[in-house]
């Protein structure tokens, strides 16, 4: 089967613009999350969806940040405007049965913001 | 919430060396899941381990989960082991998402 596919691989944009990115979740999976890591510290989790529904959005850091999941298939997360502090790799995860048998990442997006 | 910490913070090792990293965490978990993320960012699942032990090639985990531990082994490591190492647990009643410990570095010499 397929796996995560998260696009683009890389970003670099300036301070202020606008940036997407998209995750394409293993078919089936009903469970799909976003994770970032920012700064070489942890990886921390930012949102959950269940199908297309936002299950816990508890960790988006702020409104600039906005997350979609059109018909439960992708999912999209806006960055607008992006800040330096922005700067980081954001993963995608998706899960069958709330990771009951493990999780599956994505290769990331690096995202820079200069 | 879950509290993770992963030790040691950095490590360097020689080519050819074995090493230990470990993984403490602070209640009971769902599910455990080891990462490799290589020099590029990408994040590489190793093992999905909540108890018990695995063994994949010259990578090896096991999980104590009475004891709220886990232990990755890396026998021979390679140059291409460099990178850091993830523990990510998902507790009960978390809502089914991961929390990581900080990593540790892992750099190998040639």
């Amino acid at each position: 089967e397929a796996g995560v596919t998260q696009f683009p691989s890389h970003s670099v944009i300036e301070k202020g613009q606008t940036v997407t990115l998209r995750c394409d979740p293993i078919s089936g999976h009903d469970n799909l999350y976003w994770y970032r890591r920012v700064m070489g510290k942890e990886i921390k989790f930012l949102l959950h969806f269940v199908k297309e529904s936002k299950q816990d959005e508890s960790g988006m850091p702020n409104n600039r940040f906005l997350a979609e999941r059109t018909g439960g298939t992708y999912s999209t997360l806006k960055v607008q405007p992006a800040e330096l502090e922005d700067s980081g790799v954001y993963f995608c995860a998706s899960s069958q049965d709330w990771g009951r048998n493990g999780y599956t990442f994505g290769s990331g997006t690096r995202l820079t913001v200069v | 919430g879950i509290q993770v910490e992963q030790s040691p913070p950095d490590l360097i090792l020689q080519e050819g060396a074995n090493s230990t990293l470990r993984c403490n965490f602070s209640d009971s978990v769902n599910n455990l899941q080891w990462f490799h993320q290589n020099p590029w960012g990408q994040l590489i699942n190793l093992f999905y381990i909540p108890s018990g032990t695995k063994q994949n090639g010259r990578l090896s985990a096991t999980t104590v989960a009475t004891e709220r531990y886990s232990l990755l082994y890396i026998s021979s490591s390679q140059t291409t082991d460099s990178g850091v190492y993830f523990c990510a647990v998902d507790g009960y009643n978390q809502g089914g998402k991961l929390i990581f410990g900080q990593g540790t570095e892992l750099s190998v010499k040639p």
